[in-house]
């Protein structure tokens, strides 16, 4: 059972307009939700987090939407950039209090030039 | 300033036998994670630990094994290695608070087993 869900494989972008890639969830405890970013041969990076008692958070050109009713979430990037081509991951995590995280498939977006 | 260090890169095994990937983190985390990636799919979470001396399993353990004696140590040790462990592995840590923290995660090794 996939707890957490990210159903467009790629995404192609041109430079300087938004990308967007979704994120669905199942587990309505989950309360804590990141973004990965993941260049080949590289270990995930870190991008941005969201809280359940928040429904939107900043930073820079990436904004994360949450919207708990429909158990969605969203990363924005504007303008995307050819730097931002990569694999996106979500994440999410809680309930239990073990902090454990469950990851979706990804999202390969490629910003093009 | 180091982070999670994961050795080796790279491994091949022969199917039935065993290695131990090794985990480091300098950052005094006491959280720490194994996962893999299949091709194509997201990260399984394989086994975690809170803190020196407590393991738990995750969403794919069968075939694997952790041992935390350390705050910075978590290796992961695998006994008989079959095809279906070819993946690349990912060790990550976090020191979550009163709320959670996000994952930092090693470079990762990549292990084909023939």
């Amino acid at each position: 059972d996939q707890q957490v869900k990210q159903n467009s494989p790629s995404l192609s972008v041109q430079e300087g307009r938004i990308s967007i890639l979704n994120c669905d969830y199942t587990n309505s405890m989950f309360d804590y939700f990141l973004w990965y970013k993941k260049y080949p041969a590289e270990g995930p990076t870190f991008l941005i987090s969201i809280s359940s008692i928040k429904d939107k958070n900043e930073d820079g050109r990436f904004t994360v939407f949450l919207n708990k009713s429909a158990k969605h979430l969203s990363l924005h990037i504007v303008p995307s950039q050819p730097g931002d081509s990569a694999v996106y991951f979500c994440a999410a995590s809680g309930g239990s209090g073990t902090y454990k995280y469950i990851f979706g498939t990804g999202t390969r977006l490629k910003v093009l030039a | 300033n180091a982070g999670v260090t994961q050795t080796p890169k790279f491994r091949i095994l022969k199917i039935g036998q065993s290695m131990t990937l090794q985990c480091t983190q300098d950052m005094n985390h006491n959280y720490m994670y194994w996962y893999r990636q299949d091709p194509g799919m997201g990260l399984k979470l394989i086994y975690y630990s809170v803190g020196a001396g407590i393991t738990d399993k995750g969403e794919v353990p069968n075939g694997y094994n952790v041992s935390r004696s350390t705050t910075e140590d978590f290796p992961l040790r695998l006994e008989l290695a079959a095809p279906s462990q070819t993946s690349v592995y990912f060790c990550a840590s976090s020191n979550p608070g009163l709320t959670a923290s996000p994952l930092h995660f090693g470079n990762g090794t990549r292990l084909t087993v023939t």
